[in-house]
């Protein structure tokens, strides 16, 4: 068990819908990753919050969005859902920064039908 | 920019023979490498680290990998494979690239099978 908790673990929701997936770090951890894997995209970045502000920014589409609340848990928003928003979506959390390990949560399987 | 090449997509090994998962890195920073592995519907476990220290680092499980230089490879190795190694295993670079942050820059990830 990493410590990290992402909830819910399964989720199918229809198109152009909008789902929250949630994630509360390991205790201590003040920054929180969000990672989509898919088939054909393997492992993307898609954003980081550091102690409740955006650190960073990878591949993170304009339908999506994130924060990071004062409890140091975060959401990820995925709004006007396509098919090829099916993935599998992972939150990390590490100390401060990733030049240690991050460690990740079993991640919640997106279904969009 | 830093990128990570993992050279096999799949891997295939008798139980009891050796592993051996290549990775090759470029960045333009002292990086900071680690091995997760992820296996069926599960998340990712950090398999090792290494970051500025021993060359040689030992894992979980048995596990170990070198970091060379000179050769950008990060190969992670095991002597003697078991069932339960079956699963996928990704090579992850983090270094600064630049900017203030670090940045974790997975690899495509190798399938290991592992036949009886």
């Amino acid at each position: 068990d990493s410590g990290v908790t992402q909830t819910p673990k399964h989720l199918i929701t229809a198109t152009g819908q909008r789902v929250t997936l949630r994630c509360s770090p390991r205790s201590g951890d003040l920054s929180v990753y969000w990672y989509q894997q898919s088939l054909d995209q393997g492992l993307q970045f898609l954003i980081q919050y550091y102690n409740g502000e955006e650190r960073a920014k990878g591949n993170i589409l304009e339908r999506f969005s994130a924060q990071q609340f004062p409890d140091l848990h975060s959401e990820l928003n995925l709004s006007s859902l396509e098919l090829g928003d099916s993935a599998l979506y992972f939150c990390a959390s590490s100390v401060r920064d990733v030049n240690t390990e991050a460690f990740f949560g079993q991640g919640t399987r997106l279904t969009v039908v | 920019a830093q990128s990570v090449t993992q050279l096999d997509s799949h891997v295939s090994v008798s139980e009891g023979t050796p592993v051996l998962l290549r990775c090759n890195y470029s960045s333009s920073y002292s990086p900071s490498l680690f091995w997760y592995v992820q296996h069926p519907n599960k998340g990712l476990q950090l398999l090792l680290k290494y970051t500025s220290a021993a060359t040689l680092v030992k894992g979980i499980n048995g596990f170990e990998a070198e970091f060379k230089k000179s050769e950008t490879s990060f190969h992670l190795t095991k002597p003697s494979a078991h069932m339960s190694d079956a699963a996928e295993y990704f090579c992850v670079v983090s270094d600064r690239s630049g900017g203030s942050n670090y940045k974790l820059t997975f690899g495509k990830g190798t399938l290991l099978t592992v036949n009886p």
